[in-house]
């Protein structure tokens, strides 16, 4: 089935500790993207690409970095730089680059980061 | 003002009941609105879309307002299943969506 998986569900990082999250689809989108949401919140924008080796910051990037070599992988690295990183995270695609439309976004399952 | 403002309740109604919830927006120029729903713990689903002055899926109905600028979502006949956290999406100008902080939605038996 296509969808898109993040992986891993849960991960407990240590203060100062860089941690990459996986975000792998199957569905031939040219366009993903990274959310994040805090508790009693809506998502936020940290990062997205419309194109291979190609991406933008969101509003709230500092303290991430991604990439996106292939098509189908779009990895979120939460560097230690980022001084409150415990949060939801939600990785999507999109097979309308720059117009999104709700209809035309997936998610994946979601990852939980907590610092320890 | 806030891009995208809800109530974040939480609304506790009794089964069977009908409940609404509005959504406010700034940017003036959307055309397009969405409703999602995320169960806790979940990730969003899509759960209506609007583009013109409404839609209506089954008992959910959601209503635009452009004067006013906000969208509102009417539930009929509410079941326990219905309780999640609806969460309002608008576009910004450069496309990227705007996501409300959503309204907690209990339903009691």
């Amino acid at each position: 089935d296509g969808g898109i998986t993040q992986s891993p569900k849960y991960l407990f990082r240590k203060e100062g500790q860089n941690v990459t999250l996986s975000c792998e689809q199957n569905l031939n989108h040219d366009a993903m993207y990274w959310y994040r949401q805090d508790p009693g919140q809506g998502l936020r924008l940290i990062y997205y690409s419309q194109i291979v080796n190609d991406f933008q910051k969101g509003d709230i990037a500092e303290g991430y970095s991604v990439s996106r070599e292939k098509k189908e992988s779009f990895p979120l690295t939460v560097t230690s730089a980022q001084k409150n990183p415990t949060a939801f995270y939600l990785c999507a695609s999109s097979n309308s680059p720059g117009l999104i439309s709700g209809n035309t976004i997936y998610f994946g399952e979601g990852s939980w980061l907590t610092v320890v | 003002r806030k891009e995208v403002e809800q109530d974040p309740g939480p609304f506790n109604v009794p089964e069977g009941a009908t409940v609404a919830f509005n959504c406010t927006y700034s940017n003036s120029a959307s055309q397009s609105f969405f409703w999602y729903r995320q169960d806790c713990r979940k990730e969003p689903k899509l759960l209506m879309s609007v583009y013109s002055s409404g839609n209506e899926d089954g008992r959910f109905t959601a209503q635009l307002n452009r004067a006013s600028q906000y969208i509102s979502l009417l539930i009929r006949d509410s079941k326990l299943s219905d309780s999640a956290t609806y969460l309002c999406v608008v576009p910004d100008s450069n496309y990227q969506l705007i996501w409300g902080a959503g309204t907690k939605l209990i339903i009691k038996p």
